[in-house]
């Protein structure tokens, strides 16, 4: 199992490209996340797919969108990049054990915007 | 609403035992907890249920005030690979709802 895999590892936009980060799963997870990490800002979630065909706002989704494409993958889509969107972005999804979601996170993509 | 984390940061020597707490304005149905080393993705450590039953890793331990407003993550006996910084997460009323995360505790093992 690979389990949560993100691509690029890296990335430098300009001020207004567009960009796609993909992200797949292989454990059979119905939940898949997508966060953004800033110094000292933890974890914050941009939006969230409870399962395939749904897809919901966190608590930063200005400027991305998503498409849960099929169980396994969920893309984030930053239609017109912004510096302000410089940040580490990490992929995760959840299985629901007998009381409890279990999360686990991709690698992460690290995006510069110039 | 993101939960509150305490101490932001902390240094220990090898041995020696630190507490980690993560506050919330509401009770809590459940607090995750996650160690992140610098350039790497956080890895799940262990979570705490509403009703005290911990499930994760062995010589981590965790638990509720009476309020279940704050959990306090416990390190016995620290090891140099501790070293990392610890996020909460946190659900809210009922589980499966996606996790909010504390801003981290910085930990610092040293010899």
């Amino acid at each position: 199992n690979a389990g949560v895999t993100q691509t690029p590892k890296f990335q430098v936009l300009k001020t207004g490209q567009s960009m796609t980060l993909q992200c797949a799963q292989d454990m059979n997870h119905n939940s898949m996340y997508w966060y953004r990490q800033d110094p000292g800002m933890g974890l914050r979630l941009i939006y969230y797919s409870a399962s395939e065909g749904t897809t919901d706002k966190g608590e930063v989704p200005n400027g991305y969108n998503v498409s849960r494409l099929n169980k396994r993958e969920f893309s984030l889509r930053l239609e017109s990049a912004a510096p302000s969107q410089t940040s580490v972005y990490f992929c995760a999804s959840s299985v629901a054990r007998a009381s409890y979601n279990e999360q686990f996170f991709g690698p992460g993509t690290r995006l510069t915007v110039l | 609403q993101q939960p509150v984390q305490s101490p932001q940061a902390v240094i220990l020597r090898e041995g020696e035992d630190a507490v980690i707490n993560c506050s919330s304005s509401k009770a809590l149905y459940s607090v995750h907890w996650y160690r992140q080393k610098h350039g790497e993705a956080p890895v799940f450590l262990m979570i705490l249920l509403k009703g005290g039953e911990q499930k994760g890793h062995e010589k981590i331990s965790a638990s509720f005030n009476e309020k279940k407003q704050q959990s306090s993550l416990y390190l016995t006996a620290s090891q140099l690979s501790y070293s990392g910084t610890y996020f909460c997460g946190t659900e809210g009323n009922s589980g499966n709802t996606p996790l909010v995360f504390g801003k981290g505790t910085r930990l610092s093992v040293i010899a």
